[in-house]
């Protein structure tokens, strides 16, 4: 079975500081990451896929196999980040296209 | 990107009741519907797939008869929740997942079972 894991509840940094939120995950197959942002009284959004390799918002993430990781990085913070940010896995090999989530990191930035 | 629309997006029933919430997709024909459970300050949790036509795939732990799902046509899925208990109370989300890349969320259902 797959897991996502974000070992950070919460997450302050000054704007214009570095940010790295992280998510590790376990999967024996191949898998598909995602980061989903959700800001405040807003669903639920792709933010960025590992497969795009784009920057969006000033945020990228490099998957890497070795470590398990997907960790989300921006070098300078603005104050619309402030969200809560979720990594999610997708198991496609099965056919089947579920998301398993992370438990989510809040990302505050302090103005 | 999918339009997903949930109906109601509040909703308070008194303990014992049931209660229905409506998953549309507006603009896209989506024969797999998810339905998500988050607790406050936590994480979603994947309850179950709605199929369109078919019966719900149930995540362990799920009650099927307490969560019952009907995904009658391409465009709906519904989620009742039989005998609701406060214990019930939670925020539900839907979701479609597009071209097997990228899910579209509802803006989510507040349930508050008193």
């Amino acid at each position: 079975a797959q897991r996502v894991t974000q070992p950070e509840k919460l997450l302050s940094v000054f704007k214009g500081a570095p940010v790295e939120l992280k998510c590790n995950y376990s999967y024996s197959g191949s898998p598909e990451l995602f980061w989903y942002v959700q800001y405040s009284r807003q669903r639920l959004q792709l933010l960025l896929r590992h497969i795009s390799r784009e920057s969006i918002k000033g945020f990228t993430a490099d998957l890497n196999k070795g470590e398990t990781s997907f960790h989300l990085k921006k070098p300078f913070a603005q104050e619309e980040d402030s969200a809560m940010y979720y990594c999610a896995l997708s198991a496609t090999g099965a056919g089947s296209y579920q998301l398993t989530f992370g438990k989510g990191t809040k990302l505050s930035v302090i103005p | 990107g999918a339009v997903v629309s949930q109906h109601p997006s509040r909703v308070i029933c008194k303990s014992g009741t049931s209660v229905k919430i409506e998953c549309r997709s507006l603009d896209f024909q989506a024969t797999t519907m998810f339905w998500y459970r988050q607790f406050p300050k936590q994480s979603l949790m994947l309850m179950a797939t709605s199929n369109e036509g078919s019966k719900a795939t149930y995540e362990q732990g799920v009650e099927k008869d307490k969560f019952l799902i009907n995904h009658a046509s391409l465009t709906l899925s519904t989620l009742t929740v039989t005998s609701a208990h406060p214990e019930d109370s939670s925020f539900y989300i839907c979701s479609v997942m597009e071209g097997g890349t990228e899910a579209f969320f509802g803006q989510g259902t507040r349930l508050t079972v008193v």
